[in-house]
């Protein structure tokens, strides 16, 4: 398809686990976008990557929380340790790279909702 | 510092009447301001956008929005709804010295009926 797809939609794990999910961003699109969405709120923003480095993590809430995008392209967000905390949907979103980060509209996938049990 | 503040959870309407969602922000930096909708198990989709110029900025699906600089304020408004409206609305911020990175409102779910 041409959207941002991530993988899996959904994903249940016990309490400790790891967790990895997937991103694979619209083709060409060389910006990157983590969010998390809690239940009743609004997205909040954890990472977003510039081809394949991290030009802002500061939205990561604590060092359980690792995301990679080697080859510039598919991204994963890796969760060790989880916590029922953890529990929310998992947004992806990626645009063309301009300057300002405000031209090119960010596509968002249908996220990946975590439960942990 | 900033905050988006949505003053409605919930709205609903009847379907064919105006609707009109609040959203107020505060910033110790000039922000752009989006509003983008979510549909039930989907991701979000935007609207509509202010960046410069005109303080009236009309989006897709009949919506459009006003800035107000000093309420700071960036209301979305329909004339007239429709049942496919219903749906989840965010508004959010990016600030001019922060690349990309949106900040969103808590979100006000739209409920329209017959």
């Amino acid at each position: 398809g041409a959207g941002v797809s991530q993988t899996p939609s959904n994903k249940v794990t016990e309490k400790g686990k790891y967790v990895e999910l997937r991103c694979d961003p619209i083709s060409g699109h060389t910006a990157l976008y983590w969010y998390r969405q809690s239940l009743g709120q609004g997205p909040e923003f954890l990472i977003y990557f510039q081809g394949t480095g991290a030009a802002d993590d500061s939205g990561l809430p604590n060092d359980r929380f690792f995301a990679v995008r080697p080859e510039g392209s598919v991204s994963t967000l890796k969760i060790q340790r989880t916590e029922r905390g953890d529990s929310a949907v998992y947004l992806c979103a990626s645009s063309l790279e301009e300057e300002t980060g405000i031209n090119q509209p960010q596509h968002f996938g249908d996220g990946t909702r975590l439960s942990i049990l | 510092a900033q905050s988006v503040t949505q003053l409605d959870s919930q709205v609903p309407v009847f379907e064919e009447a105006p609707v009109e969602l609040r959203c107020n922000y505060s910033s110790s930096v000039s922000v752009y301001l989006f509003w983008y909708v979510q549909y039930p198990n989907q991701g979000l989709q935007l609207l509509l956008k202010y960046l410069s110029g005109s303080t009236l900025v009309k989006g897709i699906n009949g919506f459009e929005a006003e800035f107000n600089k000093s309420q700071t304020s960036f209301h979305l408004r329909k004339p007239s709804v429709h049942i496919s409206d219903t749906a989840e609305y965010f508004c959010a911020v990016i600030r001019t010295d922060s690349w990309g990175k949106l900040q969103f409102g808590a979100g006000t779910q739209v409920v329209v009926t017959p």
